[in-house]
């Protein structure tokens, strides 16, 4: 069946500018998550859904960032005013009903900002 | 959550077994150790996880020494798609969303 999928797969934008990254989950699936990979790191957490409601945004660097889900299915993660330190590869996970369920990962959308 | 500690890189030779160990010796005991594996370019991949026993699957092995302060990864006959970057993850079941990655080992298989 068809995995996460996340759009674009390539973003750039100038320092400033606000941007939109899509995540389409695994059909059925309950929770979803977000995550952040710099170069050569390990990808660090920023945000978890159960459902419509954000369970878990400590993971989020500052209020720049945010992120909805309003359906419970597709997730929209928004970056205002971006810097260049937020170049990075987003990606976005899901899995099915409880936190403990293994996670499936998107292949990421890489955002640069110049 | 435990910290984990894995080297930076290995090396095996294809069709033979690859293990990669990870040190987690503040492991509680409700926690599980997970790995994940990240192949260039690709979102992470779930492998395996086990709380106490080992654990085996269609990819890999897992095994957790007793005292579970340790476990080794085992890819039983390595192929050249199997090079990636694996993580070991420490969480707890109720907070397993949360997972913490380190910077992994960077496995290469030769031919």
């Amino acid at each position: 069946g068809a995995g996460v999928s996340q759009t674009p797969s390539n973003k750039v934008t100038e320092k400033g500018k606000y941007v939109e990254l899509r995540c389409d989950p695994i059909s059925g699936h309950t929770a979803l998550y977000w995550y952040r990979q710099s170069l050569g790191q390990g990808p660090e957490f920023l945000i978890y859904f159960q459902g419509t409601g954000a369970a878990d945004d400590s993971g989020l660097p500052n209020d720049r960032f945010f992120a909805v889900r309003p359906e419970g299915s597709v997730s929209t993660l928004k970056i205002q005013r971006t810097e260049r330190g937020d170049s990075a590869v987003y990606l976005c996970a899901s899995s099915l009903i409880r936190s403990s369920d293994t996670q499936y990962f998107g292949p990421g959308t890489r955002l640069t900002v110049l | 959550d435990a910290k984990t500690t894995q080297p930076t890189s290995m090396d095996c030779a294809e069709g033979r077994a690859a293990n990669l160990p990870c040190n987690h010796s503040t492991i509680s005991g409700n926690e599980y150790v997970y790995w994940y594996r990240q192949i260039h370019s690709q979102g992470p991949q779930y492998i395996i996880h086990g709380l106490k026993n080992n654990e085996t699957n269609e990819m890999a092995s897992l095994i957790i020494t007793e005292d579970r302060k340790s476990s080794t990864l085992i890819l039983p006959h390595a192929t050249l798609r199997d090079t990636a970057v694996y993580y070991c993850i420490v969480s707890r079941g109720d907070s397993s969303y949360k997972l913490i990655f380190g910077s992994g080992t960077r496995l290469l298989v030769r031919p």
